[in-house]
């Protein structure tokens, strides 16, 4: 099947601080990708769309400018988590769809002090 | 009612058993149906996929859509503990867009 890779896989970071976390499709092309997060014991929510060379569709209730992506080329997408509390504290998981199927990514586990 | 309905479990067969798991969903318009599994910690890992209603089988594993019903299956023939895991299923009605996923169901299988 088609990977996805991302990095870092965890992150531990302050209050205030910024993270960015990358999303990669290593043997394909994906003009598509998708932002999840996943809390304990939960399932996983939707947070936004990234459309290679255009803006992102968040969901609602997740904030735009807490959550900046940007998907620049073909194969990368990023997620940068501005000004971080505790309670961005998750499973951050992408997935890149390649014609009617998704793979995700193995996920980035962000801890803020 | 939620769009994608999973009993979360836990489930707890021995080694060699039969699983069935199962999702129900309530929007007509869904045609790509998709099971994932996910192990603590780890990105979810694409098992099954199917287009429309059917059967579909992968060595252990076997998928089912019943569209009529709006019901979705997934055996898993001689279980083994390396089975165990959260067994996510995921549904979408265009290709290419963000799938909506049940709540996972979490299965232990025991040696």
């Amino acid at each position: 099947g088609a990977v996805v890779s991302q990095h870092p896989s965890r992150v531990i970071c302050k209050s205030g601080t910024s993270v960015k976390i990358e999303c990669r499709s290593l043997d394909f092309q994906a003009t598509t990708m998708f932002w999840y997060r996943q809390f304990p014991k939960q399932s996983l929510m939707l947070m936004a769309t990234s459309n290679e060379g255009s803006k992102a569709t968040y969901e609602q209730g997740v904030e735009k400018d807490k959550f900046l992506i940007n998907h620049a080329s073909l194969t990368l997408s990023t997620l940068t988590v501005t000004s971080a509390h505790p309670e961005d504290s998750s499973f951050y998981i992408c997935s890149a769809s390649i014609t009617d199927t998704q793979y995700f990514g193995p996920g980035t586990r962000l801890t803020v002090l | 009612q939620k769009e994608v309905e999973q009993d979360p479990g836990p489930l707890s067969v021995p080694e060699g058993a039969i699983v069935s798991l199962n999702c129900t969903y309530s929007n007509s318009a869904f045609q790509y149906f998709m099971w994932y599994r996910q192990y603590s910690r780890k990105g979810p890992e694409l098992l099954m996929y199917t287009y429309s209603s059917g059967n579909k089988e992968d060595g252990r594993f076997t998928a089912q859509v019943d569209k009529s019903s709006k019901y979705i299956s997934l055996f898993i023939r001689d279980s083994q503990p390396s089975d165990s895991a959260t067994y996510l299923c995921a549904m979408t009605n265009q290709a290419g867009t963000a799938l909506i996923f049940g709540k996972g169901t979490t299965l232990s299988v025991s040696s």
